[in-house]
């Protein structure tokens, strides 16, 4: 079954740039499109965007500005940047696919900003 | 953007009862695209259901879901210990947002 885990830099200080990478097992990431979905403590779920396999992007207009989506098949992974991060920046980041809606996720990669 | 409104916050129940749990949009979900996910601590979101009322792979049939247009129920019909935990719904018809999640804790 499809595996995702997130990894990059666990703290961001503010106004940098948070890069956080997927790898996909056992899946192609040259099929579906592949989501960022965060949540900060103790609060719900917000989409971040996706990606598919030939780089179409959509991202969520509230973030649009900051945010950018790649992707790599031959690395079978996806990746994020969300620039000049602040304090409400920081959340657990998952990935997940997206096949309408996303049934599979990371566990999930808790970020803090700060500095 | 398509707003989820879910309710109760918190729905305090025994193992064995019946869990009805509300989701309403702002604007009609197109295809009856709502999916409801279930959330346990320190773990990620898990799919229940889809397309409104069809259980995702591997879920138990004590969860069902109904609802078109703006108003969308999740029922646990028996709850199980491990039922226990936060559920939110999710519309994919415009592009993606979540309700606020229902907490079902144990009475």
């Amino acid at each position: 079954q499809v595996q995702l885990r997130e990894s990059g830099p666990g703290l961001v200080k503010p106004s940098e740039t948070l890069s956080l990478t997927c790898t996909v097992s056992y899946g192609s990431v040259s099929s579906y499109y592949w989501a960022w979905i965060r949540q900060p403590a103790g609060k719900g779920l917000e989409w971040i965007g996706r990606i598919y396999a030939n780089g179409n992007t959509d991202y969520n207009p509230s973030l649009k500005s900051r945010v950018t989506m790649s992707i790599d098949t031959s690395e079978n992974q996806f990746s994020l940047k969300l620039t000049s991060v602040t304090a409400a920046d920081t959340a657990v980041y998952y990935c997940a696919r997206e096949n309408w809606p996303f049934d599979y996720w990371g566990q999930g990669a808790l970020v803090t900003v700060s500095s | 953007e398509i707003v989820l409104t879910q309710s109760p916050g918190t729905l305090s129940l025994s193992p064995g009862e019946r869990a009805t749990l509300s989701c309403r949009a702002s604007q009609s979900v197109s295809s009856r695209l709502l999916a409801w996910y279930q959330q346990k601590p320190g773990q990620a979101p898990r799919l229940l259901i889809y397309g409104a009322s069809n259980r995702a792979t591997g879920i138990p049939d004590r969860f069902s879901g109904s609802g078109s247009g703006t108003d969308f129920t999740l029922t646990i019909s028996r709850l199980e210990p491990e039922d226990f935990a936060v559920y939110y719904c999710q519309q994919y018809g415009s592009s993606f947002t979540f309700g606020p999640g229902t907490k079902v804790d144990i009475k």
